[in-house]
């Protein structure tokens, strides 16, 4: 059993769409988490929550939404997609909320605006 | 500044020779740290956590913690060719920043 998974795995796309990335872990973890990989390798966090709450919400564009339905579950939609938007995106989770749980990554979801 | 900074590589060593890879990072508030692989094309996979000052080992690996310095490292004892990969420091503390990894070669 996958520990945590997202969909889709590959997701191509033209500018001005609006896309979904769904996430789901099996762990029991509390703690949930967006990262975007950009072409650099660079990992930097996109957004937190903790038992369904926003906790962490860095600088990412409005366009960006995330939303869990309940803690094992976090998705992240997208509007009005940009080229720049082109990247992987990670689905993470971890027991708590602290930094200092160790966080379990998802598979990747790479998108590819054209 | 970048919040952490890690040499990008590539590091290439010899199959059995002693891998050691470095990090340094910014926030003295930082309470954890962690060492996480990468294969290119997977997602990041965690090797090791430390939060204390010292030394920490578990198998190959070994991770050394000076919170004085602001110095994280990863040492792979023996390393064998499965071993390449990309290497990810990261430090949290009242946030959360990955480095930009070191690309590690094993020549057999």
């Amino acid at each position: 059993d996958t520990a945590v998974s997202q969909t889709p795995k590959y997701l191509v796309t033209q500018m001005g769409n609006d896309k979904s990335i769904k996430c789901e872990q099996n762990l029991g973890h509390d703690t949930m988490y967006w990262y975007k990989q950009d072409s650099k390798k660079f990992l930097k966090i996109m957004f937190s929550y903790n038992n369904k709450e926003l906790i962490i919400n860095e600088t990412v564009p409005n366009r960006f939404s995330p939303k869990s339905p309940d803690k094992a579950h976090l998705n992240l939609h997208i509007n009005s997609l940009e080229l720049g938007d082109s990247a992987v995106y990670f689905c993470a989770s971890s027991w708590g909320a602290s930094g200092s749980y160790e966080q379990y990554f998802g598979p990747g979801t790479r998108l590819t605006v054209t | 500044q970048k919040e952490v900074e890690q040499n990008s590589g590539p590091l290439s060593v010899p199959e059995g020779a002693i891998a050691s890879l470095n990090c340094t990072y910014s926030d003295r508030g930082s309470q954890s740290f962690f060492w996480y692989r990468q294969y290119s094309g997977k997602s990041p996979e965690l090797i090791m956590s430390i939060y204390s000052n010292g030394d920490k080992e578990d198998g190959r690996f070994t991770a050394q913690l000076n919170k004085a310095s602001q110095y994280v490292s990863l040492l792979i004892r023996d390393s064998q060719p499965s071993d390449s990969a990309t290497y990810l420091c990261a430090v949290t503390g009242n946030q959360f920043y990955f480095g930009t990894g070191t690309s590690l070669t094993v020549i057999p």
